[in-house]
């Protein structure tokens, strides 16, 4: 099984700024996701990121509010641009390893 | 589209006793995979458990096990001998293929919050 290490784990931002989440996988997957968890929510996909591809975008989702980055099969960031407080959030990147999704530790994000 | 619905948004089980979360699913592929996820308050995502569907016979885990009903579409979670650590958000999820390639996309029910008395 995969080990997924994302970071950081919290952080509180001001608004309008952006905030870059990393997450490392120990072993080459080829997809990797992110999600978005809102307080006592279900998880809501909000990109999938291939290596050497654009990301695909679930509707709701767009490029410029969440670019994500993909530079090889090992690692995956997703960038939260110019926040508002309703970006409050806890964000969770996912990664796909023979039937079967593992997931980071989560970033709670809290912008004020 | 794929969805996958939790009826029950709480539950409580006595330790030691068994409990059972419901879950439901709608698709129209035919090779998929169904888990069982744990989010314990520290809010990692914990795989407790999974099917393909395929697979006829049901998966065990330990104190885990699910009943998989295919035609209907069915997939719940048993507890056994519950334990006060089982305390935590339980989400069903759905896995299969999209936009008719190699990708695909995990699907989660709203979430099933479970507290284990003791």
């Amino acid at each position: 099984s995969a080990v997924i290490s994302q970071k950081p784990s919290r952080d509180i931002c001001q608004r309008g700024t952006s905030l870059t989440i990393q997450c490392q996988v120990d072993s080459q997957v080829t997809m990797m996701f992110w999600y978005r968890q809102q307080p006592g929510q279900s998880l809501t996909l909000i990109a999938t990121a291939n290596q050497g591809s654009e990301a695909t975008y679930e509707s709701g989702f767009v490029i410029d509010k969440f670019p994500i980055s993909r530079p090889n099969l090992t690692f995956s960031t997703l960038t939260v641009s110019n926040m508002s407080p309703e970006d409050s959030s806890i964000y969770l990147c996912s990664a796909r390893d023979t039937g079967e999704a593992f997931f980071g530790q989560g970033t709670r994000l809290t912008v004020v | 589209a794929q969805t996958v619905t939790q009826s029950q948004p709480e539950m409580s089980v006595q330790e030691a006793e068994t409990v059972t979360l419901s879950c439901t699913y709608d698709t129209s592929e035919s090779n998929y995979y169904l888990f069982w996820y744990k989010q314990p308050p520290s809010r990692q995502m914990i795989l407790v458990i999974r099917q393909e569907a395929y697979k006829q016979q049901n998966a065990t885990e330990n104190r885990f096990s699910v009943n998989f009903q295919k035609a209907a579409k069915s997939f719940s979670l048993k507890i056994s001998d519950s334990q006060l650590g089982d305390t935590a958000m339980y989400f069903c999820a759905f896995m299969a293929r999209f936009g008719g390639g190699s990708n695909y996309k995990l699907t989660f029910g709203k979430g099933t919050l479970l507290t284990v008395n003791p």
